[in-house]
């Protein structure tokens, strides 16, 4: 069984830039969430996905948007970044509802 | 809204000491309850777990129980050792039909000394 894998792990980008984050769900799952986490916080929900649809959304501004596609990865869409975008990018999969499980996370700098 | 408040770290312990990290919880409803832990340089991981007020969830050691009567689920473990030092996560989870995210604490660092 494959678990969450998340790509680039570490990136670096200049204000006003854009940023794609890339997840591969664990096998079986179809439903993939997306967190930030800020150093020193505790994730902040961004949105879900749930059959290619988006299925719930945190209070991000719509300059963060995401896909999901037919095998049930996902990307991350972030534009114009800003210096508070510099996070930790999680990406968790589950089937529906069910029990989330985690990437390792995208390190995302924004000087 | 929903939330969660931990207790600020960092947490400094002997090896062999109990731990206990305290973490209470706001919601609407019937939230299940979760510990995640971070180990340095890797991802989250679920430590345990509680979906129904009175259940006690148990993983390597540790225990928490999911108290409706104080709204809280507090982290216990009997002998803590080196290998436990990470960050721990208190979380719930907010369930609207198909849709379920977490809301978290702010994690508590632990740091385990030989």
């Amino acid at each position: 069984e494959t678990g969450v894998t998340q790509s680039p792990t570490h990136l670096i980008k200049t204000r006003g830039q854009q940023v794609t984050l890339r997840c591969s769900s664990q096998s079986g799952h179809n439903t993939v969430s997306w967190y930030q986490q800020a150093l020193g916080q505790g994730p902040q929900f961004i949105f879900q996905y749930y059959r290619e649809e988006e299925n719930g959304r945190g209070n991000f501004p719509p300059r963060f948007s995401g896909l999901q596609f037919p095998n049930y990865s996902s990307e991350l869409n972030v534009n114009a970044l800003e210096l508070d975008d510099s996070a930790l990018y999680l990406c968790a999969s589950s089937l529906g509802a069910g029990e989330l499980f985690f990437g390792e996370g995208s390190r995302l700098t924004v000087l | 809204g929903n939330s969660v408040t931990q207790m600020e770290g960092p947490v400094t312990l002997s090896e062999e000491a109990f731990l206990t990290i305290n973490c209470t919880y706001t919601a609407t409803g019937y939230p299940s309850l979760f510990w995640y832990v971070q180990y340095p340089g890797e991802g989250l991981q679920l430590l345990l777990k509680a979906t129904k007020a009175d259940d006690k969830g148990s993983n390597k050691g540790f225990e928490a129980t999911y108290r409706k009567e104080t709204t809280s689920f507090h982290l216990e473990k009997g002998s803590v050792q080196v290998s436990d030092s990470a960050v721990y996560f208190c979380a719930l989870s907010d369930r609207n039909g198909n849709n379920r995210k977490l809301i978290w604490g702010l994690g508590t660092s632990l740091a385990v000394n030989p």
